[in-house]
């Protein structure tokens, strides 16, 4: 069935070292993947997006990579700083043309002084 | 400012006492749908809208009703809540739902958190 997941709920990391969030999806028909960002009492905030038909996308110290072969797909923040502090969410549409996001269950980014 | 609003931002009610959350979006999006946060379960869909007067179901919407009566407007009616209702929720719209060039990025509320005694 469909379902996104992640690899490890938590993660610490030093300040100024680059973090690397994991998400493993089921659904070879996957079509889309969003990463976002949710800090303490907020919303989740949009990060970076990637297509099916790319195996990598660069913004603003981060880096989304997906391998469609092993249905993996990373977030990649350089330099982490303080600010990154939050839980991070993959999602996908399970298919082209479907119509919702699904989820993943969440990691928690920490970064330690 | 772009924004979407969800009011409240907290409640706590009681079983059986029918309440509606209210979700406005001043970005002029086609799209909008309705999550429910849970520990450990991540965000799942309640309900969408594809547009004005298009609305249907998510993964989880047994208790809830939505209308799409104009564009901007969303609202999540509960009409006989119960405890296991009790979550954060979470509006969200997007320009369209096209994949593409930021046509289906959803942009977030800051959260209702509901508590059904």
């Amino acid at each position: 069935g469909e379902s996104v997941g992640l690899h490890l709920p938590t993660l610490s990391v030093q300040e100024g070292d680059n973090s690397i969030i994991n998400c493993a999806y089921s659904n070879s028909a996957s079509d889309y993947f969003i990463w976002y960002k949710q800090e303490s009492g907020k919303g989740p905030q949009f990060i970076i997006d990637i297509r099916s038909n790319m195996d990598k996308r660069q913004g603003q110290r981060v880096t989304v990579l997906l391998n469609k072969t092993v249905k993996h797909l990373s977030l990649q923040i350089a330099a982490t700083q303080p600010g990154d502090s939050a839980v991070y969410f993959c999602a996908e549409t399970p298919e082209e043309g479907a119509q919702k996001l699904v989820f993943g269950q969440g990691t928690r980014l920490t970064i330690n002084p | 400012e772009a924004q979407v609003t969800q009011n409240p931002r907290y409640l706590i009610t009681v079983t059986g006492k029918k309440l509606t959350v209210t979700c406005s979006q001043n970005m002029n999006h086609e799209y909008m749908s309705w999550y429910r946060q849970d520990p450990g379960l991540g965000l799942r869909q309640i309900y969408y809208s594809m547009n004005v007067e298009v609305t249907d179901k998510g993964d989880v919407p047994e208790g809830y009703k939505v209308s799409r009566k104009e564009k901007r407007n969303f609202p999540l009616i509960l009409e006989s809540p119960s405890p296991n209702q009790t979550s954060l929720y979470f509006c969200a719209s997007s320009r369209t739902w096209e994949p593409g060039p930021r046509g289906n990025i959803q942009y977030f509320g800051a959260g209702t958190r509901l508590s059904v005694l």
